[in-house]
């Protein structure tokens, strides 16, 4: 069965980086592309950005530009997330999901800012 | 960005209801727009794709409608685990963006 794995619950400092791996099985790691979403307490669901593994092109919401960034690992067939100048309105929870006629997701990744 | 507007952002209903909830996108979308069921401790669900098509394993209470600029998620007869945020997103253009959520309570 397809599914999305993702790391564990980090907890990082103000102004530290934070870098989320989300590690696809059952399926080509080439056959959907992966987007990012997040959810901070209380709050809706924030769409972040998106990945095509076959080749790597990314597009970002503006709000996260130059400080998110999406890569993949195709040799691992992991897509990674990696955050950076963390401040505490980046406490999250954030999941990789597919794009398409199948969309799975990740289980989330609890991301906690704090000093 | 396209904005996505959603409402109402909570609405209070019984066991057995028809509720609706309503996306307005900015622009037209076509029909690029899914409905998602959010419960708290768990990953999203995509209940609907593309305006109108039924995810696998969903069941048939659930319908979505629209195209361009106006959308309705509606549950025919509210179930027990109905009771939920709905969100709504457009996929038509980058960034993609969620509408503000409907939080579905029990009267």
């Amino acid at each position: 069965q397809a599914q999305l794995l993702q790391s564990g619950a980090e907890v990082k400092e103000p102004g530290a980086s934070v870098k989320v791996s989300c590690t696809p099985s059952g399926y080509t790691f080439t056959t959907y592309l992966l987007q990012w979403v997040r959810q901070a307490p209380g709050q809706g669901l924030e769409w972040m950005g998106i990945i095509n593994p076959n080749g790597g092109s990314t597009n970002y919401a503006p709000k996260f530009q130059g400080r998110f960034s999406l890569t993949a690992d195709p040799p691992t067939s992991t897509v990674y997330m990696q955050l950076s100048s963390l401040r505490s309105e980046d406490t999250a929870v954030y999941y990789c999901a597919t794009k398409g006629d199948v969309e799975f997701w990740g289980q989330g990744t609890l991301v906690t800012v704090s000093s | 960005d396209i904005q996505m507007t959603q409402s109402p952002s909570s609405l209070s209903a019984s066991v057995g209801d028809r509720v609706t909830i309503t996306c307005r996108a900015s622009q037209g979308i076509r029909d690029k727009l899914n409905w998602y069921q959010e419960r708290p401790g768990k990953a999203p669900k995509r209940l609907i794709y593309d305006a109108s098509r039924l995810q696998s394993g969903v069941p048939s209470r659930f319908s979505g409608s629209g195209s361009g600029t106006e959308f309705t998620l509606t549950v025919s007869s509210l179930q027990p685990e109905d009771f939920a945020t709905y969100y709504c997103l457009q996929h038509s253009a980058y960034p993609y963006t969620f509408g503000q959520g409907t939080k579905l309570e029990i009267k």
